[in-house]
């Protein structure tokens, strides 16, 4: 069956450096995709998306990267802050579908 | 105000109980969700309305029944409640776009009900 992402891994990282999120998906006609946020106790929040057609797009702070040949997607996020301690989802939309399929998510834990 | 609210937060029940989760927003969209966070944080679709009419049905039990009474409200009602029942459920809204419109599947999620079965 289809699947999206990895199972649950951790990334630590030390307060200002940069971040890198990783995220495989195997659905080759996915045409969309999102970033997704989601701190303890709360729902999911949108960070970045990015059309199929491109393959970098820049928000502030966040940078997400697609590499359709290997069906690869990363975050970046630059001068990580305790703030960005979180869940991260990645999730991809099938051409022309309704459905958001979500990735199973990494912990970003930020070290002060 | 919050855009999507769910209520309520915390719910704790017997085994074979019956209980409803509700859910409304007010951004105006045209669709909504129901998604179920397992204890792995894997977010699961389980239903989608547009317009009040289902459009995505994935493989769920038929004790799960949702009920979107307007375009602003979805309910989620579960019958004969079992312990893998247990799970965090987020209802999301979204403006439905066109295959070329990007940001059509952004999804603003409510902060979820964290349902234990006992």
């Amino acid at each position: 069956g289809e699947s999206v992402g990895l199972h649950l891994p951790t990334l630590s990282v030390q307060e200002g450096d940069n971040s890198i999120i990783n995220c495989a998906y195997s659905n080759s006609a996915s045409d969309y995709f999102i970033w997704y946020k989601q701190e303890s106790g709360k729902g999911p929040q949108f960070i970045i998306d990015i059309r199929s057609n491109m393959d970098k797009r820049q928000g502030q702070r966040v940078t997400v990267l697609l590499n359709k040949t290997v069906k690869h997607l990363s975050l970046q996020i630059a001068a990580t802050q305790p703030g960005d301690s979180a869940v991260y989802f990645c999730a991809e939309r099938r051409e022309g579908g309704n459905k958001l399929v979500f990735g199973a998510g990494t912990i970003l834990r930020v070290k002060s | 105000d919050t855009a999507v609210s769910q209520t309520p937060k915390y719910l704790v029940t017997q085994m074979g109980n019956d209980k409803s989760i509700k859910c409304e927003q007010n951004l105006g969209h045209d669709t909504m969700y129901w998604y179920k966070q397992d204890s792995k944080k894997f977010l699961k679709i389980m239903f989608s309305y547009n317009n009040k009419e289902l459009i995505i049905n994935e493989t769920v039990p038929n004790r799960f029944s949702p009920k979107s009474p307007d375009k602003a409200h979805l309910n989620l009602h579960i019958n004969s409640l079992e312990l893998g029942d247990s799970a965090v459920y987020f209802c999301a809204s979204s403006q439905m776009g066109g295959r070329t419109s990007s940001g059509a599947n952004v999804l603003t999620f409510g902060a979820g009900s964290r349902l234990t079965v006992l």
